[in-house]
């Protein structure tokens, strides 16, 4: 498997324009988790699926944001508007949510710039 | 959200020596627990995950875990240049993986 697939890598945009992030997780894993690294905050979760479904979006942080998984391969992360405080690296993870040994597998990530 | 709690390091330790990572968290129901390496500009990658009190080994690595003290911690062995990076504690909280900000570490040659 060639693992979770993230694109782009990087993304360099317009405050107020939209930005859309895309995962594709590893076939077979049924759990999926967009984080947002920075360094004053570390590695946040902003929302978690299962089974396509979102189960926990509290980590998101407005309205502006918002995540859609249509199907098992795939995911997306929307920001609009996007502002400068949005720039950093945002991480896709997925994994087997079957138990205690659930380990979660990253994305490279997508380093996103808002000027 | 429940915390996980790193010191932020960095954490300098001799090439060769013992380097000791350690992790609070505030869940008490939490079940199992992660410790990731993150190479500065990569994504993290799991060295080890714990789920019983007491030791695990795995190599140069060990990971301890006191769930009276809601205490976790990585040890690793026979420190290397390469080992030195960004350690990430990762707790499972009803099958959301939560985790800290991440402890440096610099191995000196």
């Amino acid at each position: 498997d060639a693992g979770v697939i993230q694109s782009p890598r990087h993304e360099v945009t317009e405050m107020g324009q939209e930005v859309t992030l895309r995962c594709k997780p590893i076939s077979g894993h049924n759990s999926l988790f967009w984080y947002r690294q920075t360094m004053m905050r570390g590695l946040e979760l902003l929302i978690y699926f299962n089974n396509n479904v979102p189960i926990d979006d509290s980590g998101m942080p407005e309205d502006r944001f918002s995540a859609k998984m249509p199907n098992a391969s795939f995911s997306t992360l929307k920001i609009q508007p996007s502002e400068p405080r949005d720039s950093a690296v945002y991480f896709c993870a997925s994994s087997w949510g079957g138990g205690m040994n659930t380990e979660a597998f990253f994305g490279q990530g997508t380093r996103l710039t808002v000027v | 959200q429940k915390e996980v709690e790193q010191n932020s390091g960095p954490l300098s330790v001799p090439e060769g020596a013992i380097a000791s990572l350690n992790c609070t968290y505030s869940d008490r129901g939490s079940q199992s627990f992660f410790w990731y390496r993150q190479y500065s500009g990569k994504s993290p990658e799991l060295i080890m995950f714990i789920y019983s009190n007491g030791d695990k080994e795995d190599g140069r690595f060990t990971a301890q875990l006191n769930k009276a003290s809601q205490y976790v911690s990585l040890l690793i062995r026979d420190s290397q240049p390469s080992d030195s990076a960004t350690y990430l504690c990762a707790v499972n909280e009803d099958d959301k993986i939560i985790f800290g900000k991440g402890t440096r570490l610099h191995i000196l040659p």
